[in-house]
């Protein structure tokens, strides 16, 4: 079973910084990582799917970068601002025939403006 | 607004009684898939369907199933109901529900077991 982990387990930023956060994943039978951002009361949005080591997304100010050799992706938030505050969660999936999503316990960013 | 929809909204009931969670996916996604948050825990994959077949399934409890209809909608049944099943259950759909689709989460049913 596949432990992803995230760190930190939470964030408090000023609006302008930029901050960044990393999600762990076993990188043997490695296949795909997803990227969601979750604000309060509200269901989880899809920000990126990443599954090439090397791959870099970019989406406004987020980007994120994988390395599935050592088993981690960084998510990245350039000048942030207090709409960004949310939980961002990374899920994992291995190509072992389980083929579902695990996720980590999440970061939770707090922008204070 | 994500497009998938669930119904209801929120659900109280008792100990050992049967509920059933609905959840209409997005407009041309042939897969839905059910998750569980609890108090505490991440989200948790129950189960996944693709055009009304089984694809994958989680850690879903026997008193648990589901089922895809060929409308696409998806219902998940939670019966002999214990306190420990008090959670947020979020439905998501996909278009193919290969590994690299990105998946739409809906608005969630929080469940309260009393």
């Amino acid at each position: 079973i596949l432990n992803v982990e995230q760190s930190p387990q939470s964030l408090h930023v000023q609006e302008g910084d930029s901050t960044n956060f990393t999600c762990s994943f076993p990188s043997s039978n490695f296949y795909a990582l997803h990227w969601y951002r979750w604000e309060t009361a509200k269901s989880p949005e899809a920000l990126f799917v990443m599954t090439l080591n090397g791959d870099e997304k970019k989406k406004g100010r987020i980007s994120a970068t994988l390395n599935t050799k050592e088993g981690y992706s960084y998510l990245y938030i350039k000048g942030s601002q207090p709409e960004d505050s949310a939980t961002y969660l990374c899920a994992s999936l291995d190509n072992t025939g389980r083929r579902a999503l695990t996720f980590g316990s999440g970061t939770r960013l707090q922008v204070q403006p | 607004d994500s497009g998938v929809t669930q119904t209801p909204k929120h659900l109280i009931t008792a100990t050992g009684q049967r509920v059933t969670l609905r959840c209409s996916p997005r407009s041309g996604d042939l897969s839905v898939y059910w998750y569980q948050q609890s108090l505490d825990q991440g989200l948790q994959f129950l189960i996944q369907y693709y055009n009304g077949e089984e694809r994958a399934k989680g850690n879903i409890l026997e008193r648990f199933s589901a089922q895809q209809f060929p409308d696409l909608h998806s219902e998940l049944n939670l019966s002999s109901l214990e306190l420990g099943d008090s959670a947020l259950y979020f439905c998501a759909s996909s278009v193919t529900g290969t590994a690299t689709d990105e998946q739409f989460f809906g608005p969630g049913t929080r469940l309260t077991v009393l």
